[in-house]
């Protein structure tokens, strides 16, 4: 059970909007340290997409988006391409365990 | 252009140890901290260590901790991760990552422990 919490599976089809959740505590999110995501395509190592809750690294289209309120994190994907069906994860760090943490991951299916 | 490559992997049986390294290239390795992350096949994602630029300063996963022991030479510019006592439930694709957040990632080296 991971200490941050995403739902395992959203889908969309070309051209649409989704939103991944992550839900945390205030251990984490809630301590105010950032969030931060990745996607990771089939086969591959992850790739970081979003950092410190609403930041794109370059090269990283302006489709993909963060937020973060209170305990929780949401990334958004608009215009859903066939080339973002991938695995997506957030991860923050955890002052009670004194650890960095991931969600356990979200497959998104694009239709 | 930055390239982070592991190395070590292979299969092992419990109770025994493994190193694993990763070589980094194309920018100044001594100038940042480095992660362990792995991942069990067809599952998500999960940290295991960091280390600190300098390797003054360390950190473990609870599930590794007392067992792993994460390392670097700066000279090298490699980085290391000793995993002893080895047990079936540490079989993972291993990722050495750059950075907090963590920019640049290996491709991985996969660990299989099994008698």
């Amino acid at each position: 059970q991971s200490v941050l919490t995403q739902p395992p599976s959203v889908s969309g089809a070309p051209g649409q909007r989704v939103i991944i959740s992550c839900t945390g505590s205030s251990s984490n999110i809630g301590a105010n340290y950032g969030v931060h995501w990745y996607q990771q395509l089939a086969g591959a190592a992850p790739k970081l997409l979003i950092y410190s809750n609403n930041n794109r690294p370059a090269g990283v289209p302006d489709r993909f988006s963060g937020s973060k309120s209170g305990t929780s994190a949401s990334l958004a994907i608009t215009g859903l391409q066939a080339e973002d069906e991938a695995d997506y994860y957030c991860q923050s760090y955890d002052n009670s365990l004194s650890a960095w943490v991931f969600g356990g991951g979200t497959k998104l299916t694009v239709l | 252009q930055v390239q982070l490559v592991e190395s070590g992997g292979g299969v092992v049986q419990p109770g025994r140890s493994l190193r694993l390294s990763c070589a980094a290239s194309g920018f100044s390795f001594s100038n940042y901290p480095m992660h362990w992350v792995r991942q069990a096949p067809g599952k998500g994602l999960e940290w295991v260590t960091i280390i600190s630029y300098d390797g003054s300063n360390e950190h473990y996963a609870d599930s590794v901790k007392g067992r792993f022991i994460i390392s670097r030479d700066n000279s090298k510019n490699t980085l290391y991760l000793q995993m002893n006592s080895l047990r079936p439930e540490d079989t993972a694709v291993y990722y050495c990552a750059r950075n907090d957040p963590s920019d640049y990632w290996g491709q991985g080296t996969l660990v299989t422990v099994s008698s």
